[in-house]
């Protein structure tokens, strides 16, 4: 099974900061790992597939990066509703296994 | 509107069983792959199992943690997708989510782009 850890766990961070989550791949994924944000009480919302390809209707503050074992999200300014639990995940192989999830807080 | 619907969550007894449903609508339900994740209480997401679509034979594929307990199948005539889940365990207590698989992008991955609002399942002994 490929095992995804996420770093940090939790980070606080103010409006307006540019913030950086990463996600690595026990195993060569290629391009085949997708990022999630997931509001307290809601369902999980595509915002990175394919490493890099912005999901439609998602803003444009958001960037995915990688390839291979090493990923990263990055947020170019928060906004108030950006505070929320990311997740990575990979889809190259069976189990498709989600990473521990980052947990973003306002400072 | 591209919409999912899960039903069917609620409470039973270690050893027990429940079925659960997703309905589909605003897509084309047949030509997807459909996958259910699963959410315990404060914890993170965990990937339950895959149905393909007919042109993929249905296959079906599963997590070590639900195979042979759990099973997914599909009516693509109701737009709908089912989670059959027997031998229930307490650990087995989360939030289901029916998830559509995009079709196939041009990065050949399959992302799992839309995603049900979730069903709670719990399992008491």
């Amino acid at each position: 099974d490929i095992q995804m850890t996420q770093s940090p766990s939790s980070l606080s961070a103010s409006v307006g900061d540019r913030v950086t989550f990463t996600c690595r791949a026990s195993q060569n994924v290629n391009s085949h790992l997708h990022w999630f944000q997931q509001r307290p009480g809601k369902a999980p919302k595509l915002l990175i597939y394919a490493a890099s390809s912005l999901q439609s209707g998602v803003p444009s503050r958001f960037s995915g990066s990688g390839s291979g074992t090493d990923f990263a999200l990055t947020i170019s300014s928060l906004q108030p509703e950006d505070f929320a639990t990311y997740y990575c995940q990979q889809t190259y192989s069976t189990p498709y296994n989600f990473g521990q999830g980052t947990n973003l807080e306002i400072k | 509107e591209v919409q999912l619907v899960e039903s069917g969550g609620g409470l039973v007894q270690t050893g027990g069983s429940l079925r659960l449903s997703c309905a589909a609508s605003g897509f084309t339900f047949s030509a997807h792959y459909m996958d259910w994740v699963r959410q315990a209480p404060g914890k993170g997401l965990e990937w339950v199992g895959r149905i393909r679509n007919k042109a993929n034979s249905y296959t079906t594929e599963y997590s070590a943690s639900v195979a042979g307990r759990f099973s997914i199948s599909r009516d693509d005539s109701k737009n709908s997708l089912y989670l059959q889940m027997n031998s229930l365990k307490t650990d087995d207590t989360a939030v289901y989510y029916c998830s559509r698989i995009a079709l196939i992008t041009s990065g050949g991955t399959r992302p799992f782009d839309i995603w049900g609002q979730g069903t709670m399942v719990t399992v008491s002994s």
